[in-house]
């Protein structure tokens, strides 16, 4: 079965540190996604790859940046955490033309 | 880029009920359409998908419109039951940059 996990699953974060979200996939899906969710704005997206090595901008991309260094792996990294980047982050693996996979969700909050 | 819009923040039915959430979109070239249901403190999953070929399509309770002249597609979800109750998000992709766009979400209350 399709499976795509997070981690961590919750996280407390100090304004001006350093986080790093990560997403695993045994999919063998070509295309991950990152979207944040929040009350009022549904769901968007912050960067997507296409394969291992490729990173794309999404809606929101400012104060993200992304990582793929392998086709399970996809990271999501904010260098300089805000508490404006509180949020739900998803990691989703599939595509465009078919059904995309979400992980669990990662709980940040920026203090 | 495309934008899909949601057009029930909310809908309230009574359990047995037909439930039926309208999404409209922008860019012609749209041709996938599926649809996501979040349970209250979980994630997404998909539950149903349309494409642009067909102007129906049936799930056991759960079918999908597509009118293209007017851009618009709807989930129908019959004889509704409390574990219905959930945010459904629309989405729409024309294939190209492998992304998907998706509405805001509808939360659906199913009344006992």
């Amino acid at each position: 079965e399709a499976a795509v996990t997070q981690s961590p699953r919750n996280k407390v974060a100090v304004t001006g540190g350093k986080v790093t979200l990560s997403c695993n996939q045994t999919n063998n899906h070509n295309n991950m996604y990152w979207y944040r969710q929040d009350t009022g704005h549904g769901l968007r997206l912050i960067h997507y790859s296409y394969g291992a090595g490729s990173t794309e901008k999404g809606d929101i991309p400012d104060g993200y940046k992304a990582s793929r260094p392998s086709q399970e792996n996809f990271s999501l990294i904010l260098e300089l955490a805000t508490p404006s980047q509180t949020s739900v982050y998803f990691c989703a693996s599939g595509g465009a033309w078919v059904e995309q996979y979400f992980g669990p969700g990662t709980r940040l909050t920026v203090l | 880029g495309e934008k899909v819009e949601q057009h029930e923040s909310t809908l309230s039915v009574r359990e047995g009920d037909s439930a039926v959430i309208n999404c409209t979109y922008t860019d012609t070239a749209s041709s996938y359409f599926p649809w996501y249901k979040q349970e209250a403190g979980k994630s997404l999953h998909f539950v149903i998908d349309i494409r642009s070929n067909v102007d129906r399509k049936q799930s056991q309770r759960l079918i999908v419109l597509l009118d293209k002249k007017a851009k618009r597609f709807s989930l129908h979800i019959t004889a509704t039951q409390p574990e219905d109750s959930a945010i459904y998000f629309c989405a729409a992709s024309t294939g190209s940059n492998n992304r998907i766009f998706f509405g805001d979400g509808t939360q659906l209350v199913v009344k006992p």
